[in-house]
C-alpha cells in the first residue's frame, strides 16, 4: 500500500514550456486535490475532484488544468509554464462522500522550478 | 470564502516546556478543523482533527480546543521534544466545500535542546 504517491519529484522548466505532473491514489479515495505551497502562504487549493471524470476549481487555478480519467490518477498540467509558477505542489485525496469531512492523506510533492 | 490566520508565524521553546500555536477562522459555518505537521522537505501529515460538536481533543502531549462562538482554536504540545521541530499548519472546512480545506500559513516550532 503506497499510499500518495507523485511523479516526478523535481523538475526544471523554461518559461512557455508545459508539463504534466502525476498523482496516484491506491486507497480507494474518491476525492483528489492539488495544492501549491510557497513560502509564507500555506497551502493553496488549485484544483480538485470528486470522483471519476470530474473536476472543479480551487482557489488559485489560473494557468493550471487537470484530469480524473481514472478514479486512483488525478493529473495537472501546465501549458505554458511562468517563473510564478515556480512552488512545490503537493497532491491530496479522502474517502469523500456526502458530507464529507474526511483527512487528507498528501503525497511526497514535487518541486518545480520555472525559470 | 472561508480566511485562516495563525499564530506565531516562528516559535521557539526550550525542550520539555508547552507550545501553544493560535488560528482564528471567518466563516461561522466551518465544522471542522485538522491540524498537519510537516518536516523539512517531508509531505505535511495530519496530527490531530477537531470537529465542531465538541470542545476539545487530547492525543498524548497533543490537544487542541475550539471556541466556536469566539471563532478560534488552538494547538497545544506539552512536554516538548526535538522531535517536534517542524512547520504546523491549523486548517478549516466545512460539509458544503466538499473537504475543500482553508490553511493557515503555517507556524515554524523550533525545540531548543
Amino acid at each position: 500500500n503506497a499510499g500518495v504517491t507523485q511523479t516526478p519529484k523535481f523538475r526544471v522548466l523554461k518559461t512557455g514550456q508545459s508539463m504534466t505532473l502525476l498523482c496516484a491514489q491506491d486507497m480507494n479515495h474518491e476525492y483528489m486535490y492539488w495544492y501549491r505551497q510557497d513560502p509564507g502562504m500555506g497551502l493553496r487549493l488549485i484544483h480538485y475532484s470528486v470522483g471519476e471524470g470530474t473536476t472543479a476549481k480551487g482557489e488559485v487555478p489560473d494557468g493550471y488544468n487537470v484530469s480524473r480519467l481514472k478514479k486512483q490518477n488525478f493529473l495537472l498540467g501546465l501549458e505554458s509554464a511562468a517563473p510564478s509558477q515556480t512552488s512545490v505542489y503537493f497532491c491530496a485525496s479522502s474517502y469523500g462522500g456526502s458530507g464529507a469531512q474526511e483527512t487528507q492523506y498528501f503525497g511526497p510533492g514535487t518541486r518545480l522550478l520555472v525559470l | 470564502g472561508e480566511n485562516v490566520e495563525q499564530h506565531p508565524s516562528t516559535l521557539s521553546v526550550q525542550e520539555g516546556d508547552s507550545a501553544v500555536i493560535k488560528c482564528t477562522y471567518s466563516d461561522s459555518a466551518s465544522n471542522y478543523f485538522p491540524w498537519y505537521k510537516q518536516e523539512l522537505g517531508k509531505r505535511p501529515q495530519l496530527i490531530i482533527d477537531i470537529r465542531s460538536n465538541v470542545g476539545e481533543k487530547k492525543d498524548q502531549r497533543i490537544a487542541v480546543t475550539l471556541n466556536k462562538t469566539a471563532k478560534h482554536f488552538s494547538l497545544h504540545i506539552t512536554e516538548t521534544q526535538p522531535e517536534d521541530s517542524a512547520v504546523y499548519f491549523c486548517a478549516a472546512s466545512y460539509t458544503g466545500w466538499i473537504g475543500k480545506l482553508t490553511f493557515g500559513t503555517g507556524t515554524r516550532l523550533t525545540i531548543i535542546p
